[in-house]
């Protein structure tokens, strides 16, 4: 089954520092979902993006979509120790409503 | 919000013994699943369940076996547990996952020993 593929696989950062995460997919999709886990705990949705858009912003998290290159990027700005955590995207294969996850890029914010 | 309780945080089994991870969910939704994560390898779908007693497999379900007898609960068996199945269990709920996400469960941590 698709599963979308996550870059870098980790990721080390000073705090107040940006933070960009990369997904790509191979088929054609409906949406595209990203996800944060903190170590040992679930996960938890932080945005959905449609196919028909192309960005999307929730607080300091800002999404990007580009389905020619089939592609999201995921960006924190100004980040925290907090945002220390593995991110997620999870992405369905057009007509399956069962998204399906990449292995995820794993964050490290240094205080 | 919604909520998605899973009964144990960690639990230590004996190879052969029959387990029971329990989920349950608080927001009236259809879509319920579980997941097992493994580094390196990401969530992987064991089954999931779109209503009252009905069940699909997922990617992996061998060796394991649901049960959905009410809408708000979501039970994964382990028929005889083995090494192999020591990995993290997580349960999620959804109304319609490809529109409005998962929300997951804390995880539970399962030792097969």
């Amino acid at each position: 089954s698709q599963q979308g593929e996550e870059d870098p696989q980790a990721l080390s950062i000073q705090e107040g520092e940006n933070a960009t995460m990369n997904c790509s997919y191979k088929t054609s999709i409906n949406n595209l979902q990203w996800y944060r886990q903190n170590s040992g705990r679930g996960l938890v949705h932080l945005i959905l993006i449609r196919s028909n858009e192309r960005e999307k912003h929730s607080g300091r998290l800002r999404v990007t979509l580009d389905t020619s290159k089939k592609s999201s990027s995921l960006l924190i700005t100004a980040s925290r120790a907090a945002d220390t955590a593995s991110y997620f995207c999870a992405t369905d294969e057009g007509g399956s409503y069962i998204p399906t996850f990449g292995r995820g890029t794993s964050l490290i914010v240094h205080p | 919000d919604v909520k998605v309780t899973q009964s144990s945080r960690y639990l230590v089994k004996r190879t052969g013994e029959k387990v029971f991870l329990e989920c349950v969910q608080d927001m009236d939704h259809e879509n319920m699943f579980w997941y097992r994560q493994d580094p390196g390898l990401g969530l992987r779908l064991i089954y999931f369940s779109y209503d009252v007693k009905m069940k699909e497999k997922g990617d992996i379900p061998e060796g394991y076996s649901v049960s959905r007898e009410k809408k708000e609960r979501f039970s994964l068996i382990l028929e005889s547990a083995s090494t192999n199945q020591t990995s993290m269990y997580l349960c999620a709920s959804s109304l319609m996952p490809e529109d409005y996400g998962y929300t997951f469960g804390s995880g539970t941590r399962l030792t097969v020993v």
